[in-house]
């Protein structure tokens, strides 16, 4: 069946630091890709996706690209923030709607 | 995007009891799904709830445990059954309007604690 692979935290950054979180997937077909966050204390939300093979999904400065050679979707910031502390999912998607979830990783950023 | 309402919030309950999780959307949504995120774990899909009809429960999910109700197009429940320690969770309510791959809404989930 279809599985997400997360590098498992906690993770913990200085302000302004580089930014990986490595994701992996197992799935038939083409899945859509996704990471979620969960700030503390809130709900899930999306924080970018990718559709099909080589797309980059990008938003607040977070990056993750669909390499379906090495099927991964690696979640990059250049200068992460205080404000990015938070629970990273990544997530998978095939055309029956159902989410398969990674396990999480818990960021801590200190300033 | 859509507003997610999940009530209760948190809840402290005796094994052996039954609580409902009430699941509310500020729009129609076609699709609706119920998540549980066991402690350390990753979220698990418990079910699809279906306007009119029964729920389609995912592989070790029952109806009988896990009772959901789906009375209109913005509206949920889910009740976890006879509780043990082991159904401590966030159980979490999910949407998605534009009918799959594309985005996912989550309610801020309910944080239920089996003693």
């Amino acid at each position: 069946g279809d599985s997400v692979t997360q590098m498992e935290g906690p993770v913990t950054l200085s302000e302004e630091a580089f930014l990986t979180i490595n994701c992996t997937y197992t799935a038939t077909g083409y899945p859509s890709l996704f990471w979620y966050v969960q700030y503390p204390g809130e709900g899930l939300q999306l924080l970018l996706k990718a559709t099909k093979a080589d797309d980059k999904g990008s938003n607040k400065g977070f990056e993750a690209t669909y390499r379906k050679e090495t099927t991964s979707f690696h979640l990059e910031k250049g200068s992460v923030q205080v404000s990015d502390s938070a629970v990273y999912f990544c997530a998978l998607s095939r055309s029956n709607y159902k989410l398969t979830f990674g396990k999480g990783t818990l960021l801590t950023v200190n300033p | 995007s859509a507003v997610i309402s999940q009530k209760p919030s948190r809840d402290i309950c005796q094994r052996g009891t039954s609580l409902t999780i009430q699941c509310q959307v500020d729009s129609q949504v076609t699709m609706m799904f119920w998540y549980r995120q066991q402690p350390g774990q990753s979220l698990t899909l418990i079910a699809t709830a279906n306007q009119g009809s029964e729920a389609t429960y995912e592989s070790g999910f029952v109806i009988d445990k896990f009772p959901i109700s789906r009375p209109n197009l913005t509206f949920s429940t889910l009740t976890v059954s006879n509780m043990s320690p082991e159904d401590s969770s966030i159980y979490l309510c999910s949407v998605d309007l534009a009918g799959g791959n594309t985005e996912a809404f989550f309610g801020q989930g309910t944080r239920l604690t089996v003693v």
